[in-house]
């Protein structure tokens, strides 16, 4: 295994209350990213870090907000929850090296009332 | 823009046949990375196979191999001898080769395998 865990596994919380989601690696790796999966929709990137403190937008980021204050951990945050944010969280890390596969935590359920 | 499509949501094989599931993807760049990942019930992304753009030679792993059309932009996934343990959802993704780039991913084509 990859040596990455999120946590919470399952969260239920309500519209308008902040969450975070924690992705927490072993590897060292400087390539971090949060992708949420929805049906019809396979995965999308909603932030990646390239290292500490350094992170960047993906295609669905409104809404959420990233943080990265140690190579091991790569925050994400939804300052104020709405239901269109129910999903499916994953985190995945990327080796050094062209063309190596990116690996997956198990990915965190998120539900939104 | 790169896009990844597969255009079956869902599929089906008996048990010990053989399936192949489609995916195209839409890209101006030459160099760049396919991927074949697997999410069985338990939600986990396991990756199955990958292939190199600039390799003619189409990837193996096991009982699955690819068949990469480059000027096609096709990239299939042939499941041979299907087991039950493979059902799953598969998802096709695509990553160019610069850097540590994200990946995109088509929308996932659903396995079920018939005992």
């Amino acid at each position: 295994d990859a040596g990455i865990t999120q946590s919470p596994r399952h969260k239920v919380t309500e519209t308008g209350t902040p969450v975070t989601l924690r992705c927490h690696q072993t590897e060292n790796h400087r390539y971090m990213y949060w992708y949420r999966q929805d049906p019809g929709h396979g995965l999308r990137l909603i932030h990646y870090s390239y290292g500490v403190k350094d992170t960047d937008k993906g295609e669905v980021s409104d809404g959420y907000s990233v943080s990265r204050s140690k190579t091991e951990d790569f925050l994400l945050t939804l300052e104020s929850a709405t239901s269109s944010q129910t999903s499916v969280y994953f985190c995945a890390i990327s080796p050094p090296g062209q063309g190596q596969p990116q690996h997956f935590g198990d990915g965190t359920r998120l539900s939104i009332l | 823009a790169q896009t990844v499509t597969q255009s079956q949501p869902e599929m089906s094989v008996q048990e010990a046949e053989t399936v192949t599931l489609s995916c195209t993807y839409d890209t101006s760049e030459s160099d760049y990375y396919l991927f074949w990942y697997k999410q069985p019930p338990s939600r986990q992304m396991i990756l199955v196979i990958r292939q190199e753009a600039y390799k003619q030679q189409n990837a193996t792993e096991n009982r699955f191999s690819v068949n990469f059309q480059k000027a096609a932009k096709s990239f299939s996934l042939k499941i041979s001898d299907s087991q039950l343990g493979d059902a799953a959802m598969y998802f096709c993704a695509y990553r160019r080769n610069f850097g540590n780039e994200k990946l995109t991913f088509g929308t996932g084509t659903r396995l079920t395998i018939i005992p």
